[in-house]
């Protein structure tokens, strides 16, 4: 059964700690994307990674932010020092690029993220 | 004007009637069409997927596709109370990453 994981799946910190969420993408897919959801946002794209480069982290604040995918199973974000606006749940997702199109994507569960 | 556009609901619909929701888009060179289903407190989940103009059915959903007005939409036919939640569009152009609606909240009176 082929699916997103993502660790911590609840994360409460205090202001000004660091935080660090993981994703394993699904076996095989080369694109890996991070997504903020708030209620007042709505869901909006952090990081974009294709073939584990990034291609696009536009929507990411660059100073306290950060994405890497150090292997094609492990991707991570960071947020260092965190606030308490970085208080969202935060999803991984992965799909695939195949002829120069973007395929479906398939979301996992979400890290909820309490920033006190 | 937003890139993809929702009515944010609530669309509220009795058991059993068609439920339709709409979606559209700006950017004309637009080619992957989705919509997500997203239940309050979980992770959207891939209902539907299309790519050419048309209908493509899966069960209960039908999606639409109309390029030339930049319109698609998602039917749900016999509509039950579990299918109350927040649909979302997304729309994908190229190898750049989807872009998503608001979404439009769902609820289905029983």
């Amino acid at each position: 059964d082929a699916r997103v994981t993502q660790t911590p799946r609840h994360k409460v910190t205090e202001m000004g700690q660091e935080v660090t969420m993981r994703c394993q993408p699904i076996l095989g897919h080369n694109t890996v994307f991070w997504y903020r959801q708030t209620m007042m946002q709505g869901l909006e794209l952090l990081a974009y990674f294709r073939n584990r480069a990034p291609l696009d982290d536009s929507g990411m604040p660059k100073d306290r932010f950060s994405a890497e995918m150090p292997d094609a199973t492990l991707a991570t974000l960071k947020i260092q020092p965190s606030e308490p606006r970085d208080s969202a749940v935060y999803f991984c997702a992965s799909g695939l690029v195949i002829t120069g199109r973007i395929g479906e994507q398939f979301f996992g569960p979400g890290t909820r993220l309490t920033v006190l | 004007q937003k890139e993809v556009e929702q009515n944010s609901g609530p669309l509220s619909v009795p058991e059993g009637a068609i439920a339709s929701l709409n979606c559209t888009y700006s950017d004309r060179v637009s080619q992957s069409f989705f919509w997500y289903r997203q239940y309050s407190g979980k992770s959207p989940e891939l209902i539907m997927s299309i790519y050419s103009n048309g209908d493509k059915e899966d069960g209960r959903f039908t999606a639409q596709l109309n390029k030339a007005s930049q319109y698609v939409s998602l039917l749900i036919r016999d509509s039950q109370p579990s299918d109350s939640a927040t649909y979302l569009c997304a729309v994908g152009t190229g190898r750049r990453a989807l872009t998503f609606g608001s979404g439009t909240r769902l609820q289905v009176q029983p």
